[in-house]
């Protein structure tokens, strides 16, 4: 079974700083990546999606996942968090790029001034 | 602008009664999903359709019915709601299957059974 481990339930950082939320996921094959968004009272929103090739993505605002299949990881990064970062962040994982995507329990990220 | 909507946003139901939540997409997806989210869990998928006219259970379907009667709209619906099925219910589109995963989400509609 697939499955999606985000080991943080929250991270506090400070505006300026570098930030790594971390993202394990378990499959027997390369699955679909995916890092969503969600902002208070909101839905998901897209960040960035990895289906093969180079390992790091960039997505939007300047946040960018790199890929590990050693690791078997997908970590979301960023140089510089802003306040308007702050919002729940979430791994998730399509194994065939079918219909089925299963999401990780979210990390919540304040970003503090 | 392409976009999935829902309705209502915010719902008070009684136990026993009946609720219909609605979701519209205009992304022209073949696929649409039901998910519900709850603090700790993330998100579980309740039902999916491939395309009109067809209804597939999801992870958590007891309880819980899809329609799907157009390309544009999906719906779930409760026939018998209980307190546990309070939650926020959020609803996507997407075109797997054509070598693209991600989904595209609704607002959410915040379910409260009383």
């Amino acid at each position: 079974a697939q499955s999606v481990t985000q080991p943080d339930a929250r991270v506090t950082v400070s505006e300026g700083a570098s930030l790594q939320l971390r993202c394990k996921y378990s499959y027997s094959a390369t699955p679909y990546l995916f890092w969503y968004v969600q902002y208070p009272r909101q839905g998901l929103q897209l960040l960035l999606k990895y289906y093969s090739g180079d390992p790091v993505v960039q997505g939007v605002n300047s946040f960018e996942a790199e890929f590990s299949k050693s690791n078997s990881s997908f970590h979301l990064q960023k140089a510089s968090v802003h306040w308007s970062d702050s919002a729940v962040y979430f791994c998730a994982l399509s194994p065939t790029g079918g219909y089925k995507v299963v999401f990780g329990s979210g990390t919540r990220l304040l970003v503090s001034p | 602008e392409a976009a999935v909507t829902q309705s209502p946003r915010n719902k008070v139901a009684v136990t026993g009664g009946k609720v219909t939540l609605s979701c519209n997409q205009t992304n022209n997806h073949n696929n649409m999903y039901w998910y519900r989210q709850d603090t700790g869990h993330g998100l579980r998928l309740i039902h999916y359709s491939y395309g009109a006219g067809s209804t597939e259970k999801g992870d958590i379907p007891d309880g819980y019915k899809a329609s799907r009667p157009s390309q544009e709209n999906f719906s779930l619906i409760l026939e018998l709601a209980t307190p546990s099925q309070t939650s926020v219910y959020f609803c996507a589109s997407g075109d797997a299957g054509q070598g693209r995963a991600e989904q595209f989400f609704g607002p959410g509609t915040r379910l409260t059974v009383l």
